[in-house]
């Protein structure tokens, strides 16, 4: 089975442009999950969906930052526009239903120049 | 709001030498208390939690409430236990989880 997917791997972009990351989930996990890791600090929780709904955004750093996953399946993450401080390498995860575990994909290392 | 910190950024250890990765929380409730693994070139992937109290691939992590501390530990490392390790901490209520800044263990032959 696949795990977590994201696409791209890795995306260069200039301040000011926009980018917009996604996300598969391990089919049929409910719960899915954006975090980022900024250069030098820790991995830090932007927002969780269950199913289409957004379940927790205390993490999204500004309005800049847009998260959405039409029909519970795959998810976007849209930067616009994209500044300096959004460097950094940003995670997707999916969980099943309470299960505690949460699946990781490989991350997507964004710089903006 | 909920804390993790890992005050060590690198250890460096000899293989077959005992290492201990040291996580400190702070939250006011009861937490579930994580530790993940990065190997290079692999995804962030879990190692173990605190509830079911096992060992794995020769790690333990004990809960220590008083201290509120969650440390790893293994006896004698082994050169692929080379790895970014991050603790994390999950809230009683919400799914999601609060990273230390992680710990990169090096161990050399």
């Amino acid at each position: 089975e696949a795990g977590v997917t994201q696409f791209p791997s890795h995306s260069v972009i200039e301040k000011g442009q926009t980018v917009t990351l996604r996300c598969d989930p391990i089919s049929g996990h409910d719960n899915l999950y954006w975090y980022r890791r900024v250069m030098g600090k820790e991995i830090k929780f932007l927002l969780h969906f269950v199913k289409e709904s957004k379940q927790d955004e205390s993490g999204m750093p500004n309005n800049r930052f847009l998260a959405e996953r039409t029909g519970g399946t795959y998810s976007t993450l849209k930067v616009q526009p994209a500044e300096l401080e959004d460097s950094g390498v940003y995670f997707c995860a999916s969980s099943q239903g309470d299960s505690y575990e949460q699946y990781f994909g490989p991350g997507t290392r964004l710089t903006v120049t | 709001a909920q804390r993790v910190t890992q005050p060590e950024k690198l250890l460096s250890v000899f293989k077959g030498a005992p290492v201990e990765l040291k996580c400190n929380y702070s939250y006011s409730g009861s937490p579930e208390l994580f530790w993940y693994v990065q190997y290079s070139r692999q995804r962030l992937q879990l190692l173990l939690r605190h509830i079911s109290r096992e060992s794995i691939k020769g790690f333990t992590a004990d809960l220590n409430k008083g201290e509120t501390s969650f440390h790893l530990k293994k006896p004698f490392a082994q050169e692929e236990d080379s790895a970014m390790y991050y603790c994390a901490l999950r809230r009683t209520a919400g799914n999601k989880l609060t990273f230390g800044g992680g710990t990169r263990v090096l161990v050399k032959p």
